[in-house]
């Protein structure tokens, strides 16, 4: 069975551009998590998605962070515009239901020069 | 505030001895612990874990202990092996919400 699947895994580009990060959830798992991982905060929750519908976002740190859930198989979380602060490694974990254990992608690797 | 500490930041051990990994909360309604390892440029991956009416789990060479008084959690590694060399994060939740409280991480390293 494929695990959860991320791309890009590595992201670099220049402050203003947009930047669009891409989950592959487990097939029958139908809770979705945005993370991100930095140094000085360590790992932080950013979206929880649960049946493809926002139910938490609170940890979007602001309007530039949109993220999507179009259908089961899919989610996308995107930045307009990045800037040099949005550096970290973002994780796309998925689990069976919101409680369950969550699996973790190999997470995407972004740069904002 | 950090509800969940793992106060040391690394911890070097000599293959074949015991590995202990501690973890300190500070929110009582904590019900439900899981450990996780990671290894460079992968995610995270679920370990073991402890609902608070139990005071240990164990499966195979991991054993997770849990201290409520003390709000206190500890991760046995036992023998320690080289492929034992990770980060290691604690987590926390209240056993009906989906939400992790994560540590910053221990990186072990298992010395030949």
């Amino acid at each position: 069975d494929a695990g959860v699947i991320q791309s890009p895994r590595h992201e670099v580009t220049e402050m203003g551009q947009e930047v669009t990060l891409r989950c592959k959830p487990i097939s029958g798992h139908n809770s979705l998590f945005w993370y991100r991982q930095t140094m000085m905060r360590g790992l932080e929750l950013l979206i929880y998605f649960n049946n493809n519908v926002p139910i938490d976002d609170s940890g979007m740190p602001e309007d530039r962070f949109s993220a999507k859930m179009p259908n089961a198989s899919f989610s996308t979380l995107k930045i307009q515009p990045s800037e040099p602060r949005d550096s970290a490694v973002y994780f796309c974990a998925t689990s069976r239901g919101g409680t369950d254990t969550q699996y973790f992608g190999p997470g995407t690797r972004l740069t904002v020069l | 505030d950090q509800q969940v500490k793992q106060n040391s930041p690394s911890l070097s051990v000599q293959e074949g001895r015991i590995s202990i990994l501690n973890c300190d909360y500070t929110n009582s309604m904590f019900d439900y612990f899981l450990w996780y390892k990671k290894y460079p440029a992968e995610g995270p991956t679920f370990l073991i874990s402890i609902s608070s009416i139990k005071d240990k789990n164990e499966d195979g060479r991991f054993t997770v202990f849990l201290n409520k008084s003390a709000k206190h959690l500890s991760l046995h590694i036992v023998p320690s092996q080289p492929g034992d060399s990770a980060v290691y994060f604690c987590a926390a939740s209240y056993y009906s919400n989906y939400q992790l409280i994560w540590g910053a991480g221990t990186k072990l390293i298992i010395k030949p």
